[in-house]
């Protein structure tokens, strides 16, 4: 069983409001990625982290930026939110590269 | 092709097989998964493979692994109406840059009672 969570499971805010989807795991996983899923089901990987102060981008260019201060704590932030940022936002991490992922819950972001 | 291919639908009456495919791209890939992601969830890991290995069963489920050609399916016996949902193919690369898992687009699987 995974122990992986993410809050808030869903967010409705308004444009240009600033807001940080919280990831957190209890299993000392070195590596934690972000991925957006598309209503039409797709997956792209926006950042991901190798570690305590290691942040990269993903494939998909976001307005997000994250932080990895500390092993279990993976946070993504957006300063100024707008309607194109309304998405699944899904959290995982994974013991190595290239080993099998464990995903959050996911938080569904709606920004009206 | 670079990516990932699954068919993005499936349907099937409850009590049938199901068989879900997905070619990959990378033939020195290690580790071929199937995850399960139902309505408003995060994605579950189902099963993997190993890449020398032909085929894997747990339970209800049947992975079978062609790498000639790059072919892997996920064969869901019985199939009941909580199987529906979106299950999703990735691939490890080694070549993969920033890429961890590459994953296909998914295939709904929807379970007709």
């Amino acid at each position: 069983e995974a122990d992986i969570y993410q809050t808030p499971r869903y967010l409705v805010i308004g444009t240009g409001k600033k807001i940080t989807l919280e990831c957190s795991q209890t299993m000392g996983h070195d590596k934690m990625y972000w991925y957006q899923q598309d209503p039409g089901m797709e997956l792209h990987l926006i950042h991901y982290s190798y570690g305590v102060n290691s942040t990269e981008k993903g494939d998909l260019s976001s307005e997000s930026t994250v932080s990895r201060i500390r092993t279990e704590h993976f946070p993504l932030t957006l300063e100024s939110a707008r309607p194109s940022h309304t998405s699944q936002y899904l959290c995982a991490s994974s013991r190595v590269e290239g080993e099998k992922l464990f995903f959050g819950s996911g938080t569904q972001l709606s920004v009206l | 092709g670079e990516d990932v291919e699954q068919s993005l639908f499936l349907s099937v009456r409850e009590g049938d097989s199901s068989v879900i495919n997905c070619t990959y791209t990378d033939s020195s890939s290690t580790y071929l998964y199937w995850y399960k992601q139902e309505p408003g969830a995060g994605l579950q890991l189902l099963t993997y493979i190993f890449s020398n290995m032909d085929m894997k069963q747990d339970q209800r489920l049947t992975v079978l692994l062609n790498k000639k050609d790059k072919h892997l399916s996920l064969r869901i016996a019985d199939t009941q109406t909580g199987d529906s949902a979106i299950y999703f193919c990735a691939e490890t690369r080694r070549n993969s840059g920033n890429t961890p898992l590459v994953f296909g687009k998914g295939t709904r699987l929807s379970v007709i009672a």
